[in-house]
């Protein structure tokens, strides 16, 4: 089955840098974008940006550009999203999800995130 | 950016209730949308699709509706594990946002 298992939580103090990774299984990576989702505590939901694992086209949050990059390992089929420069309102669940798109007839279609990863938080701290 | 305002913020109903939960884009979106399911300390999961298609291996009792700026999500009859949180999502144009979500409680 398709399956999207990140890396552990992690603490970091401010102004350091932090990867998360997630392994994508169960589908042909390279036929997929990853996006990345965070939530900060008590909060609601905010995309980060979204990266082709065919060919490493990125699209970032405008508010996150300069600080975030988004990477992929096709050899592993394996994302990865670092964030520099954190600061304590980076403190979030950092999810990473699949892109369902694909063709039909012919036709391009997008339908959004369908499977998620688990989850990891991102604490920063002095 | 496209807002998608979404109503109401939180709700209590009894099992059994019927729900309708409402998004709404700030510009069209044509039937770019998703609803999510989120409960405590999970992922979100995806309910549904393009506005109205049911995600496979989820009740029938969950359906979606709507084009272009207005959107509803409906829960025929409340169950007890459908107690959580519900986004929406455009998926329309870069970047992509989120409704601020709606809280589904127990009466």
């Amino acid at each position: 089955q398709v399956q999207l298992v990140q890396s552990g939580a992690e603490v970091k103090k401010p102004g350091a840098s932090v990867k998360v990774s997630c392994k994508a299984s169960g589908y042909t990576f390279t036929s997929y974008g990853i996006s990345w989702v965070r939530q900060a505590p008590g909060q609601g939901l905010e995309w980060m940006g979204w990266i082709s694992a065919y060919n490493g086209n990125t699209n970032y949050a405008q508010k996150l550009q300069g600080r975030v990059t988004m990477t992929t390992d096709t050899s592993t089929s394996t994302a990865y999203m670092e964030l520099r420069s954190l600061r304590s309102d980076d403190t979030a669940v950092y999810y990473c999800a699949r892109d369902d798109d694909g063709y039909k007839a012919s036709l391009y279609y997008y339908y959004g995130m369908d499977v998620w990863g688990q989850g990891t938080t991102v604490t920063v701290s002095s | 950016d496209i807002q998608m305002t979404q109503s109401p913020s939180s709700l209590s109903a009894s099992v059994g209730d019927r729900v309708t939960i409402t998004c709404r884009a700030s510009q069209g979106i044509r039937n770019d949308l998703g609803w999510y399911q989120q409960k405590p300390g999970k992922a979100p999961k995806r309910l549904i699709y393009a506005a109205s298609s049911l995600q496979s291996g989820v009740p029938s009792r969950f359906s979606g509706s709507g084009s272009g700026t207005e959107f509803t999500l409906t829960i025929s009859s409340l169950q007890p594990e459908d107690f959580a949180t519900y986004y929406c999502l455009q998926h329309n144009s870069y970047p992509q946002t989120f409704g601020q979500g709606t809280k589904v409680e127990i009466k």
